[in-house]
């Protein structure tokens, strides 16, 4: 089965660091993905691996180990801006090739001032 | 400026009501999904196509939701009858089906149903 496990909520301070944690159970495993949601808005694009390691985006960060099934979220410099919820998602590629997006339920961050 | 469309953004219907919400992908991509979020579930995963074709719509219930893609450019997602439980936002989102990197899917903004 499929299954992606991260925190629900997570709070922190403005100009402090903060690591998101995914843990994921998936058979087709083709490259994990960080979204970013707002409040009644749409999730946008952060974050993209497939390949272990760690990939560098400006404040943020996204690593990944496949051989445990783990990924994390850093956020550097907070800002207030930054509260915002955050989903881990896994790309499952079937038996018959194709493709989708299984989501976590999303961490909460909220940065304090 | 390519993004998913979504249309309405809110709608507020009673029980039993019919329900369409549609979908207009980012041109040229060729995998469109349907999701819905709720705060206890987060992103379901209602169904996909790919080139149009339904690939797999075992997330949704059969008995009163359906997806239909007519045109490239077009997804619809009906609910009929619809029930308070259906309440939620629902959203669209596109992507291009090719396993190679960086390709993300797009989200629309989303449709917010209320069923009374």
């Amino acid at each position: 089965g499929q299954n992606i496990d991260q925190p629900t909520e997570m709070t922190a301070t403005e100009g402090a660091i903060v690591q998101i944690n995914c843990t994921y159970q998936t058979s087709g495993f083709n490259g994990l993905f960080w979204y970013q949601q707002h409040a009644g808005e749409a999730p946008t694009f952060l974050s993209y691996n497939v390949l272990d390691g760690l990939e560098e985006k400006g404040r943020f960060s996204s690593f990944l180990s496949r051989s445990k099934g783990y990924s994390y979220l850093l956020l550097k410099e907070l800002q207030m801006k930054d509260s915002a919820s955050y989903l881990c998602a896994v790309r499952d590629r079937s038996t018959s090739g194709t493709y989708k997006y299984i989501f976590g339920t999303g961490t909460r961050l909220k940065v304090l001032a | 400026d390519a993004r998913v469309t979504q249309t309405p953004r809110h709608k507020v219907t009673e029980m039993g009501q019919e329900v369409t919400m549609r979908c207009q992908p980012i041109l040229g991509h060729n995998t469109v999904f349907w999701y819905r979020q709720t705060m206890m579930q987060g992103l379901e995963l209602l169904a996909y196509f790919r080139n149009r074709a339904p690939l797999d719509d075992s997330g949704m219930p059969k008995d009163r939701f359906s997806a239909e893609m007519p045109d490239a450019t077009l997804a619809t997602l009906k609910i009929q009858p619809s029930e308070p439980r259906d309440s939620a936002v629902y959203f669209c989102a596109s992507g291009l089906d090719w396993g190679g990197q960086n390709t993300e899917a797009f989200f629309g903004q989303g449709t917010r149903l209320t069923v009374v």
